[in-house]
């Protein structure tokens, strides 16, 4: 079955850098969009980034553009988010998730949370 | 980027009500929405997509209408797992922007 497992979040001073990544099994990979989700400490969801299935299509939310960068490595069937100048408000619990071909996301990793604190 | 406002943020409802919750998009967005359950310590699960296809599995006590703007999720009855909270979701354009959650909270 599908699974989807990130890893890489933790605590960092502002202004600081992560790397977070998704590690994906039981489907293609390579075919599918890829969703980085992030929700805030008890509140709403966001998405932060999409990346398509080849990698040629990016986009970010306003909140994040020029800071995160999403990429993907078909070959190992892993998403990553890098994250640089890290703010307090990027503290939350980041999900990858996958695309079903624009019409939703219909698998979900556990999560990695990420606290930005001095 | 479109913002998707969603109505109430919470709720309280009994077993056996039916329930509205609706979400208006700021500007048009054909039928490209998307109804999330989710439940505490848990990723969002999809419901309902393109604003009125049932994802499978779901039980058909769940109904989405709505198309442009003004969309609504409807529980035709509520069941006791179905308290949880739902969030819809444009799927317009990149990147999707979620509404803000409505709660639904035991009476």
């Amino acid at each position: 079955q599908v699974q989807l497992v990130e890893s890489g979040g933790g605590v960092v001073q502002p202004g600081g850098s992560l790397r977070l990544s998704c590690a994906a099994s039981g489907f293609t990979f390579s075919s599918y969009g890829m969703h980085w989700v992030r929700q805030f400490p008890g509140t709403g969801l966001e998405c932060v980034a999409f990346i398509g299935f080849d990698g040629s299509k990016k986009y970010y939310t306003e909140a994040v553009e020029g800071r995160f960068t999403i990429s993907r490595d078909n070959s190992k069937n892993t998403v990553s988010l890098q994250m640089n100048s890290l703010r307090h408000d990027d503290t939350a619990l980041y999900y990858c998730a996958k695309e079903r071909s624009g019409w939703y996301l219909d698998d979900w990793g556990q999560g990695t949370l990420v606290t930005v604190s001095s | 980027a479109i913002q998707m406002t969603q109505s109430p943020s919470s709720l309280s409802a009994s077993v056996g009500d039916r329930v509205i919750i609706t979400c208006r998009a700021s500007q048009g967005i054909r039928n490209d929405l998307g109804w999330y359950q989710q439940k505490p310590g848990k990723a969002p699960k999809v419901l309902i997509y393109a604003a009125t296809y049932l994802y499978g599995g779901v039980p058909s006590r769940f109904s989405g209408s709505g198309s442009g703007t003004d969309f609504t999720l409807t529980i035709s009855s509520l069941q006791p797992e179905d308290f949880a909270t739902y969030y819809c979701v444009q799927d317009h354009n990149y990147p999707w922007t979620f509404g803000q959650g409505t709660k639904v909270e035991i009476k």
